[in-house]
């Protein structure tokens, strides 16, 4: 696709669920990203994928939360046993090339999660 | 702890009124500024990206100012439209791949 693209929009589950998030970013692009945006608060870094490989995964909140890319493609963030303090936009953006500080990124439109 | 304010949280404005919000970050180890544009339902798209002191960026209506060494930037709407109606969101960049952002400040421009 010509941009990148998330998937579910939107997803309510029930505390305790475990819920998948998936991001296609733009062909080509070696960097990953995701963020996360709880109410009120700015973007929270979670993860950086360059290739397939997470060099910093230290934003991840908690063990609970893992992610993965395959293919230099596709990722998916996994949430196990969701907490309502998981509800929130969770956004993947890609670029270019390995990143530097001044590199655009593209963002998908995030998936709202409300975990009830 | 690397932090990057944004004021005013919130702003409601006339059509045509001109506008401007602030972003403050860390004056040490900056590399770069971005400026985002966020309507609702839709992507965080970037308008800026901004490396040196005393840059000025415009695009139409929209421009931006940076001070890196007390550690601003402006952002300004002159003559505000309801199309402007978005979250604008800034993040700092110390080098590399992890960029801080802050909360954003969401402009309502009403017609």
């Amino acid at each position: 696709g010509a941009g990148v693209s998330q998937s579910p929009s939107n997803k309510v589950t029930e505390k305790g669920k475990d819920v998948e998030l998936r991001c296609d970013p733009i062909s080509g692009h070696t960097a990953l990203y995701w963020y996360r945006q709880s109410l009120g608060q700015g973007l929270e870094f979670l993860i950086y994928f360059q290739g397939n490989s997470a060099p910093d995964k230290s934003g991840l909140p908690s063990d609970r939360f893992s992610a993965e890319r395959t293919g230099g493609s596709v990722s998916t963030l996994t949430i196990q046993r969701t907490q309502q303090e998981d509800s929130a936009v969770y956004l993947c953006a890609s670029s270019l090339v390995k990143v530097r500080g001044d590199t655009e990124a593209f963002f998908g439109q995030g998936t709202r999660l409300t975990v009830v | 702890i690397l932090n990057v304010e944004q004021s005013p949280q919130s702003l409601h404005v006339q059509e045509g009124d001109s506008t401007n919000f602030t972003c403050s970050f860390p004056s040490s180890n900056f590399y770069a500024l971005h400026w985002y544009r966020w309507e609702t339902a839709k992507s965080p798209e970037a308008l800026f990206v901004m490396t040196l002191n005393g840059d000025e960026k415009k695009k139409g209506r929209i421009s931006a100012t940076l001070n890196t060494k007390e550690g601003y930037s402006y952002l300004y709407i002159k003559g505000s439209q309801p199309e402007d109606s978005a979250t604008y969101l800034c993040a700092f960049s110390t080098g590399g791949f992890k960029t801080i952002f802050g909360a954003g400040t969401r402009l309502f421009v009403k017609a």
